[in-house]
């Protein structure tokens, strides 16, 4: 059970930012927000995650409301490789990552 | 080198056979999964492994017996194949099994129930 709300489909042209909103509005003191993104017949694959404070790695950044009940993760400059399906996550409970319906993203070129 | 390792990648057998997948990790960790994607594409957590100790089953059915030889292997034997189990399986790894952790993931096994 995922909790976590995502628009089932976005477009983006290549070597645009792509804003991918996630809502979590019962998230608790606890719960990290995980994103992960899923390559057409490839596993998941890890893409960032947080807690509180907004992150940024190699992939992407994660910007995390104050109240922590919505997030976005940000593409910086979208390619061809970057559509896939990806999944907000609220984990809440160790050991036990469950995914949610997530959003497509498509790339145009 | 690949991190998490699942064999085969196909399978493709008769309904009431019975068979395995295997997985292998090299990240050192201590927990590791199994998941399954159906043909909708909503991907399960089926079973947690820490330390080679079950930890979270899914109410999967009892023909799905996960068994680890030890941290590094999480193998998945299926009994009496059903139709219904035709699907993705993919296996993945965590340093600990903490919410503040990554999940690494294998490319899956596609099962195919005749």
């Amino acid at each position: 059970d995922a909790k976590t709300t995502q628009p089932n489909s976005m477009e983006s042209n290549e070597e645009e930012p792509v804003h991918l909103p996630c809502n979590h509005s019962t998230i608790s003191g606890t719960d990290y927000i995980h994103w992960y993104r899923q390559l057409p017949s490839q596993g998941p694959e890890y893409v960032i995650h947080g807690l509180t404070s907004n992150v940024n790695n190699r992939m992407a950044s994660l910007a995390i409301a104050e109240d922590r009940k919505s997030s976005t993760l940000i593409l910086h400059r979208a390619t061809l490789r970057d559509a896939a399906v990806y999944y907000c996550i609220r984990y809440s409970n160790d050991y036990k990552l469950s995914f949610g319906a997530g959003t497509t993203v498509t790339v145009r070129a | 080198d690949t991190a998490v390792s699942q064999t085969p990648k196909y399978l493709v057998t008769q309904m009431g056979n019975d068979k395995s997948i295997k997985c292998e990790q090299n990240l050192g960790h201590d927990t590791m999964y199994w998941y399954k994607q159906d043909s909708k594409k909503f991907l399960k957590i089926m079973f947690s492994y820490n330390n080679k100790e079950l930890i979270i089953n899914e109410t999967v059915p009892n023909r799905f017996s996960p068994k680890s030889p030890d941290k590094a292997h999480l193998n998945l034997h299926i009994n009496s194949l059903e139709l219904g189990d035709s699907a993705v399986y993919f296996c993945a790894s965590s340093q600990y099994g903490g919410r503040g952790e990554k999940l690494f993931f294998g490319s899956g096994t596609q099962l195919s129930v005749l």
